[in-house]
């Protein structure tokens, strides 16, 4: 079946500008989440949603990071003022429920930004 | 908080041998141990997980041992083949009280044929 789908696939802004990516979770997966990964390094929790609601949002670094998932299935990551720092590989996974009992999460592709 | 520690960085076997990762925990509440492989341009996909319940854990070529004692955790290869050339990433987990997946630094695996 189809997996997470993660839109741009890439994505070049200028520093300043505004970025919104987009993640297509797995149909009937609750929980959404979203990792950031840097050049050479493992994933980094950003968000968590369970559903509808932001679950848990101590990951976003700033306040220029914003994430929304207004009916429980597509999310978009939302940044503002982009820094060259903002520059990375953006995944987005799915997984049935909360925690990881027997959901393990399903990752897309990524979106890679580039800010110059 | 969890923090979790995974060498070599790289890795490099000959087609057929094995191949060894190894991973250390810091919070000894963890109890849940995914790995995944990345290949280039693609997102991680999930290969074995164990749980804190079990020491040892195989499917087909790949096995997972655990330490709950020494909090180590490594992942086994064998009959390596080109196609197992990626990224390799550990990670750890309170399950069912957590969602935050912490993530090894990753072992870039390369199976020369």
């Amino acid at each position: 079946g189809a997996g997470v789908s993660q839109t741009p696939s890439n994505k070049v802004t200028e520093k300043g500008k505004y970025v919104e990516l987009r993640c297509d979770p797995i149909s009937g997966h609750t929980a959404l989440y979203w990792y950031r990964q840097s050049l050479g390094q493992g994933p980094e929790f950003l968000i968590y949603f369970q559903g509808t609601g932001a679950a848990d949002d101590s990951g976003l670094p700033n306040d220029r990071f914003f994430a929304v998932r207004p009916e429980g299935s597509v999310s978009t990551l939302k940044i503002q003022r982009t820094e060259r720092g903002d520059s990375a590989v953006y995944l987005c996974a799915s997984s049935l429920g909360t925690g990881q009992s027997n959901s393990p999460l399903h990752f897309g592709n990524g979106t890679r930004l580039t800010v110059t | 908080g969890e923090n979790v520690e995974q060498h070599p960085s790289t890795l490099s076997v000959q087609e057929g041998d094995s191949a060894v990762i190894k991973c250390t925990y810091s919070d000894s509440a963890s109890n849940y141990f995914p790995w995944y492989k990345q290949e280039l341009g693609k997102g991680p996909q999930l290969i074995i997980d164990i749980r804190s319940n079990v020491g040892e854990k195989k499917d087909q070529r790949i096995a997972v041992t655990l330490n709950k004692t020494a909090k180590h955790f490594s992942l086994h290869i064998t009959e390596t083949q080109p196609e197992d050339s990626a990224v390799y990433f550990c990670a750890a987990i309170l399950m069912d009280s957590s969602y935050k997946l912490i993530f090894g630094s990753g072992t870039r695996l390369l199976v020369r044929p």
